[in-house]
């Protein structure tokens, strides 16, 4: 079966260091992966999303950057977080290679990690 | 463009029916999707439906879909406490990403 990890948990960070949030998927294989935000009492905002290695494509302009260094690992970082960068951040993936029924769109999201920038 | 709107709150009584209202913009829109999320976790898939559908029954849900409004419904029947958390509505977006476009989500609390 296929499980979803983040970590860490949860993260306290200053203003201006830098992050590192990873993800990875277990027994699948070419996932579609996404990274989203939600910040507190507001709903999902769509950050990254890939579709194969080295492949991400960004949702919205910011202060953070994405990776996909390897099949099911998906990496969400910054060289210098701002306080609005706080919130929930979510992975979640999908069944890979563009199908029509709805398990293909189905996403299967991590248990999120909770990033407080002070 | 692609929008997704839900009221933001909702408030019942325990074993009294919920109704969770959600608009859509994207009239290609093929499935639609409810989301569950429970404090300070992840989201579940709760259940979906195509869009050749008017309706569809999953045990204590309920989805109404009415295409020509492009509005959803998620009915629970006998509301319990347990229900508490965030509901997502989502549809599919363009392309073969695999992107879903998510609602606000609707805050649903249950009263004992």
């Amino acid at each position: 079966s296929q499980t979803i990890h983040q970590w860490p948990a949860t993260l306290v960070q200053p203003v201006g260091s830098p992050l590192s949030l990873e993800c990875t998927v277990e027994g699948t294989s070419n996932p579609n992966l996404y990274w989203y935000r939600q910040a507190a009492g507001r709903g999902l905002q769509l950050l990254f999303y890939s579709v194969g290695i080295g492949q991400i494509s960004s949702e919205v302009p910011q202060n953070l950057s994405a990776s996909r260094p390897q099949d099911r690992q998906f990496i969400l970082s910054s060289k210098k977080l701002l306080l609005s960068d706080s919130g929930f951040y979510l992975c979640a993936w999908s069944v890979g290679g563009g199908g029509r029924g709805p398990a293909s769109y189905e996403q299967y999201f991590g248990p999120g990690t909770r990033l407080t920038v002070t | 463009g692609e929008d997704v709107e839900q009221s933001l709150f909702l408030s019942v009584r325990e074993g009294d029916s919920s109704v969770i209202n959600c608009t859509y913009t994207d009239s290609s829109s093929t499935y639609l999707y409810w989301y569950k999320q429970e404090p300070g976790a992840g989201l579940q898939l709760l259940t979906y439906i195509f869009s050749n559908m008017d309706m569809k029954q999953d045990q204590r849900l309920t989805v109404l879909l009415n295409k020509k409004d492009k509005h959803l419904s998620l009915r629970i029947a006998d509301t319990q406490t347990g229900d508490s958390a965030i509901y997502f509505c989502a549809e599919r977006g363009s392309g073969n990403t695999g992107k879903l476009i998510f609602g606000q989500g609707t805050t649903l609390q249950v009263k004992p």
